[in-house]
């Protein structure tokens, strides 16, 4: 059982450049969120999903899309990267939409040069 | 989101120390959760705590949720070296709870 799976684990990016972020999880849950961390900010929520086909705006989306097409891909498209989006993104998924136990990826870290 | 304010901010102890942390907010929380983040790693959820004045362990740990709902500590026993990391506090911040703020974090670093 894999989890919650994310690619790359490292990526160098050069400002006005445009990526995606993989995400993908085994474990047929719902909910989907992006997070990403930031020394001593702990983390915020980007995007999340309760569905597929359904997504909704987190506390920080300005300069993110996401889409979900399936239960088991949640991918983050960065559309012209910017020095402060250089940061460890933080893939997340859980059963339902509540509060509850959330299984974490082992993150990807971003640099915008 | 809400703010959620974690202290201290860091720790170093030695080995077989108990250890204390606390997180706090100016609202109302209904849930609370405690997570550790290992290096390199994603967070991993350690203790939930759904009820004001629940108390809750989980081996060497200890969390509990304030009467006030406005604050939450986690407590560990008898420290170990594997108990490095990063410790986070957790809560929803919308009424459909899937929106969740974290504090910034206590840093803990064990002495052997």
């Amino acid at each position: 059982n894999a989890g919650v799976t994310q690619t790359p684990k490292f990526q160098v990016l050069k400002t006005g450049q445009s990526m995606t972020l993989q995400c993908a999880q085994d474990m047929n849950h719902e909910y989907m969120s992006w997070y990403r961390q930031d020394p001593g900010m702990g983390l915020r929520l980007i995007h999340y999903s309760v569905g597929a086909g359904i997504t909704d705006q987190g506390e920080v989306p300005n300069g993110y899309n996401v889409s979900r097409s399936t239960t088991e891909d949640f991918p983050l498209r960065l559309l012209s990267a910017a020095p402060s989006q250089t940061s460890v993104y933080f893939c997340a998924s859980s059963y339902s939409a509540g509060p509850y136990g959330y299984t974490f990826g082992s993150g990807t870290r971003l640099t915008v040069v | 989101g809400q703010q959620l304010n974690q202290s201290p901010q860091s720790m170093f102890i030695q080995e077989g120390e108990d250890v204390s942390m606390n997180c706090t907010s100016s609202s109302i929380f209904n849930t609370w959760l405690w997570y550790k983040q290992d290096p390199g790693e994603g967070p991993v959820l350690l203790i939930a705590l759904y009820k004001a004045g629940e108390l809750t362990s989980n081996g060497r740990l200890t969390a509990q949720f304030g009467i006030t709902r406005k604050d939450s500590f986690l407590n560990i026993s008898a420290s170990i070296p594997s108990d490095v990391g990063i410790y986070f506090c957790a809560g929803p911040f919308n009424n459909a709870g899937n929106m969740l703020t974290f504090g910034g974090g206590t840093r803990l670093m064990v002495k052997p």
